[in-house]
């Protein structure tokens, strides 16, 4: 299975500014992916990030709201803008193992106040 | 796109009574079908997956069946102990690759 590092782990931040999360996987893949996980909620895909190309994103999401950076083949972020209440949640950052098994890191708990 | 329904929203069981927890999906696509489990601020572990080629896979306490036909699979854990309480999600990958879909989520509560 693969580790996969978040870093900030939590975080409570102020309306109006942005907060970028950085996921560090310990091997190479080909795709990373972002989800969401609101209070008492189900996950949620965000994107889906490849290397050297631009984010995919699901319907609900936006590039401008949650940029999305993926410079090499181990490490990617994601940037939640111009944060709202609403925003409060874990954002998980995934990976694929063997081919379609789908690992999460632990997550970074963001609380907007 | 793809649609997982996921039933009981809750269930609680005596300790070493089994549970059953089961899903339904839409896509009649869909290859894999993880579970994973969410402990309290943690984030979800894959706990066990099946894909599409295979009816049921074991691993100790825990199984997972797959009704291809019907379009629904299901989590079995028997012997529960306390520390299997937790938040347990199903998923399916459709075509869209790499892309899970969740079900909503069950809250397993074991009492010793």
């Amino acid at each position: 299975s693969a580790v996969i590092s978040q870093k900030p782990s939590r975080d409570i931040c102020q309306r109006g500014t942005s907060l970028t999360i950085q996921c560090q996987v310990d091997s190479q893949v080909t795709m990373m992916f972002w989800y969401r996980q609101q209070p008492g909620q189900s996950l949620t895909l965000i994107a889906t990030a490849n290397q050297g190309s631009e984010a995919t994103y699901e319907s609900g999401f936006v590039i401008d709201k949650f940029p999305i950076s993926r410079p090499n083949l181990t490490f990617s972020t994601l940037t939640v803008s111009n944060m709202s209440p609403e925003d409060s949640s874990i954002y998980l950052c995934s990976v694929e193992g063997v081919p379609n098994t789908i690992y999460f890191g632990e997550g970074s708990w963001l609380t907007v106040v | 796109g793809e649609n997982v329904e996921q039933h009981p929203s809750t269930l609680s069981v005596q300790e070493g009574d089994s549970a059953v927890i089961k899903c339904t999906y839409s896509d009649s696509a869909s290859n894999y079908f993880p579970w994973y489990k969410q402990e309290l601020g943690k984030g979800p572990q894959l706990i066990i997956d099946i894909r599409s080629n295979v009816g049921e896979k074991k691993d100790q306490r825990i199984a997972v069946t797959l009704n291809k036909t019907a379009k629904h699979f299901s989590l079995h854990i028997t012997e529960t102990q306390p520390e299997d309480s937790a938040v347990y999600f199903c998923a399916a990958i459709g075509t869209s690759y790499g892309k899970l879909t969740f079900g909503q989520g069950t809250i397993l509560t074991v009492h010793p």
